[in-house]
């Protein structure tokens, strides 16, 4: 199985900082990656697809960027409703897998 | 946008079955691979199946192969989960999930998640 390690596993953080979250697989996934914010008790949203599409509705301080086995998430400038438990995943083989999450703290 | 609605967790003694409904509005999940995840409580997301539209194709994770069932009705424009032989490690929320026909695939919606509890 693919093993995603995402960094920080936590972080604390301001309103307005910007935010870089790291994630890096145990295999070569192209751009088979994707990013998803999940908020306590509420099921995960989709935030980025393919590495660095942005999917519909989501604000564009969000970006994605990387490729092969190393990935990243930025929030240019953290609001109020960005403070969440963000997930990468990939999609290039099964079983599909995701990271162990990152907690984002006031 | 679509919705989809699980059903069908609760309480459940080791050993024992459960089956999971998810319902569709909104959208036609003939068009979508369909998916379970599963997130234990304070624990991060697993995949644990997958289901074609065409129903040809399932996947499962090692964790539930041999005793989960997927299926689903286009018809009723419905996914299923049957849970057999639970396990205590079993308890989480599950939660239905759409992914679009694409190169990349991916959750890009998702149900609200039912509790599965196993415990004597």
């Amino acid at each position: 199985d693919i093993q995603l390690t995402q960094s920080p596993s936590s972080l604390s953080a301001s309103v307005g900082d910007r935010v870089t979250i790291t994630c890096r697989t145990s295999q070569y996934v192209r751009n088979y990656l994707n990013w998803y914010q999940q908020k306590p008790g509420k099921s995960p949203k989709l935030l980025i697809f393919a590495a660095s599409n942005l999917q519909s509705g989501i604000p564009s301080r969000f970006s994605g960027s990387g490729s092969d086995t190393e990935f990243s998430l930025t929030i240019s400038s953290l609001q109020p409703e960005d403070f969440a438990t963000y997930y990468c995943q990939q999609s290039i083989t099964y079983p599909w897998t995701f990271g162990q999450g990152t907690k984002i703290e006031i | 946008e679509g919705q989809l609605v699980e059903s069908g967790g609760g309480l459940a003694q080791p050993g024992r079955s459960l089956r999971l409904s998810c319902d569709a509005s909104g959208l036609n999940l003939r068009n979508y691979l369909m998916s379970w995840v599963r997130q234990a409580p304070g624990k991060g997301l697993e995949w644990i199946s997958d289901i074609n539209s065409g129903s040809r194709t399932v996947h499962y994770a090692d964790s539930v192969k041999g005793r989960f069932i997927t299926s689903r009705d286009n018809a009723k424009n419905s996914l299923y989960l049957q849970m057999n032989s639970l396990r205590v490690e079993d308890t989480a929320v599950y939660y239905c999930a759409s992914t679009v026909l694409a190169l990349v695939r991916r959750f890009d919606n998702w149900g609200q998640g039912t509790l599965v509890t196993v415990s004597s």
